[in-house]
C-alpha cells in the first residue's frame, strides 16, 4: 500500500514564476491538506481539500491556490513566486474515522526560489 | 487550538528511555494530544495520540496527567534512528470544517547519543 506521494521532490524557480506541486493521497483517504515548512520552523497549514472543495484555509495569500480531483489527488499552485516562498511543501492525507483522523504526510517538495 | 510548550532540545543515551515533556495548560475538554516526529528532510510521522488515558502502541507510550495540563511521550529503548524533531500538538476532534488542521510549534530536537 503506497503512502502519500508528492512530486517533484525538488524544484528551482525564479521570482515571478508560477509553480504546481502534486500530491497523491494514501489509498482510501479522501482529504488532502497542504503545509509549508520554512527552514528551522514547524509546518504551517496552508489549506485543506475535501470533496473537491477548499474546506479550511490558513493565513496565506491568494497567490496560493489548490485543486482536488475526483480521484482525491491534489495540486498546490503558487503564482508570482517570492524569495520567501522557498520552503518544504508537505502534503498530508486523512480519512475521518470514529471522530478522529490521523494525517499522514508525504516526503515533501523542496522549492527554491532564486 | 491550545498552545503547547516543549523544550527546544534534549539528549538521550542509546538504549535508554527518552522522555519528552509537553505543557498544554490551556487544553480544552474536547482536545486531543497528538505527537508527530520529523526526521531530517522527511515529512512528519504520526506517533501516537490520546485524550485523557495513557496510551501505548508499538512506537511509544503517552502519559497524560490527570488534569490534562501536561503530557510525556516515552520512547522506551531509544535508538539512533529516533533522532528527530518531536512535535506535541493539541487538536480538537471535530470542528465545523471537518478534519481539523494540525498546528505545529517548533518542537523538541531529540538527539540520541551512541
Amino acid at each position: 500500500d503506497a503512502g502519500v506521494t508528492q512530486s517533484p521532490t525538488h524544484l528551482i524557480k525564479t521570482r515571478g514564476q508560477q509553480v504546481t506541486l502534486r500530491c497523491s493521497p494514501k489509498s482510501g483517504h479522501d482529504t488532502v491538506s497542504w503545509y509549508q515548512q520554512a527552514l528551522g520552523q514547524g509546518p504551517q497549514f496552508i489549506f485543506q481539500y475535501y470533496e473537491e472543495e477548499e474546506r479550511q484555509r490558513g493565513n496565506f495569500p491568494d497567490r496560493f491556490s489548490g485543486h482536488q480531483f475526483p480521484n482525491y489527488s491534489s495540486e498546490l499552485n503558487v503564482n508570482a513566486l517570492l524569495l520567501g516562498d522557498s520552503a518544504l511543501y508537505l502534503c498530508a492525507s486523512s480519512y475521518r474515522v470514529s471522530r478522529i483522523d490521523i494525517q499522514y504526510f508525504g516526503a515533501g517538495t523542496r522549492l527554491s526560489v532564486l | 487550538d491550545a498552545k503547547t510548550t516543549q523544550p527546544p532540545s534534549m539528549d538521550c543515551a542509546e538504549g535508554r528511555a527518552a522522555n519528552l515533556p509537553c505543557n498544554h495548560s490551556t487544553i480544552s475538554g474536547n482536545e486531543y494530544v497528538y505527537w508527530y516526529r520529523q526526521i531530517h528532510s522527511q515529512g512528519p510521522q504520526y506517533i501516537i495520540h490520546g485524550l485523557k488515558n495513557n496510551e501505548t502502541n508499538e512506537m511509544a507510550s503517552l502519559i497524560i496527567t490527570e488534569d490534562r495540563k501536561s503530557s510525556t511521550l516515552i520512547l522506551p529503548h531509544a535508538t539512533l534512528r529516533d533522532t528527530a524533531v518531536y512535535y506535541c500538538i493539541v487538536r480538537v476532534d471535530i470542528s465545523n470544517f471537518g478534519n481539523e488542521k494540525l498546528t505545529f510549534g517548533t518542537g523538541t530536537r531529540l538527539t540520541i547519543i551512541p
